[in-house]
């Protein structure tokens, strides 16, 4: 089974700020089965990048995914006031099929 | 617009059973691969069972496995997961989750509101 550990925890910026979230893998994987996914307090997550890069339908260009291997980024590179969310890397894999990080809180400094 | 709606969520008793039913909107429901996916409260996303479009693969995490049934409908554009011997960490809420394209891609581009489900005495 693959681990995916997203990093930090919880990370503290202010608006206009660039945010650098981490996804690892606990072993190399093909970077088309990565996505990433937005989800606000009562809300349902929401798709923001698939194939570890390619932004989701409607999704603002402010948002990019990169990474190849084990590690792969998640980058908003000017925060807006409604981007702090809490933020899930997803791989598609083996068993179980798909696999969740635990989660990275983008909170208002 | 595609929209998933689920229903059928609500407080059971440890060993009891319910049904989740989801609804797709649009034409192209046998297409796609559709997924649950459950958030314990406070907690993270966790996938729980998968299904393709024709029904003839599944798939489920080990937790579930023995006492989860996903199942579809397509000529009623409807997702199902029937959950017998509950236990407390069965307690979430339960999305129904469909693929981004019909193939080729490997996320969920589009979710339900998400249904509660509580386990307790």
């Amino acid at each position: 089974e693959i681990v995916l550990t997203q990093s930090p925890g919880t990370l503290s910026l202010s608006p206009g700020e660039r945010a650098t979230l981490s996804c690892r893998a606990s072993q190399s994987i093909t970077s088309s089965h990565l996505a990433w996914y937005q989800q606000k307090l009562g809300q349902a997550p929401r798709l923001l990048i698939y194939g570890a890069s390619s932004r989701a339908t409607g999704i603002p260009d402010r948002f990019s995914g990169s990474g190849s291997g084990t590690d792969f980024t998640l980058t908003i590179s000017r925060l807006e006031p409604e981007d702090f969310a809490v933020y899930y890397c997803q791989l598609y894999g083996s068993s179980p099929i798909y696999t969740f990080g635990q989660g990275t809180k983008l909170e208002i400094k | 617009e595609v929209q998933l709606l689920e229903s059928g969520g609500g407080l059971v008793q440890p060993g009891g059973s319910l049904r989740l039913s989801c609804v797709a909107s649009g034409s192209t429901f046998s297409s796609y691969a559709m997924s649950w996916v459950r958030q314990a409260p406070g907690k993270g996303l966790e996938w729980v069972s998968a299904i393709s479009g024709s029904g003839s693969s599944i798939h489920y995490i080990d937790s579930v496995k023995g006492r989860f049934t996903i199942s579809r409908d397509n000529s009623k554009n409807t997702l199902y997961l029937q959950m017998n011997s509950l236990r407390a960490d069965d307690t979430a809420v339960y999305y129904c989750a469909k693929k981004t394209a019909p193939t080729g891609t490997y996320s969920f581009g589009y979710w339900g509101q998400g249904t509660l489900v509580t386990v307790s005495s």
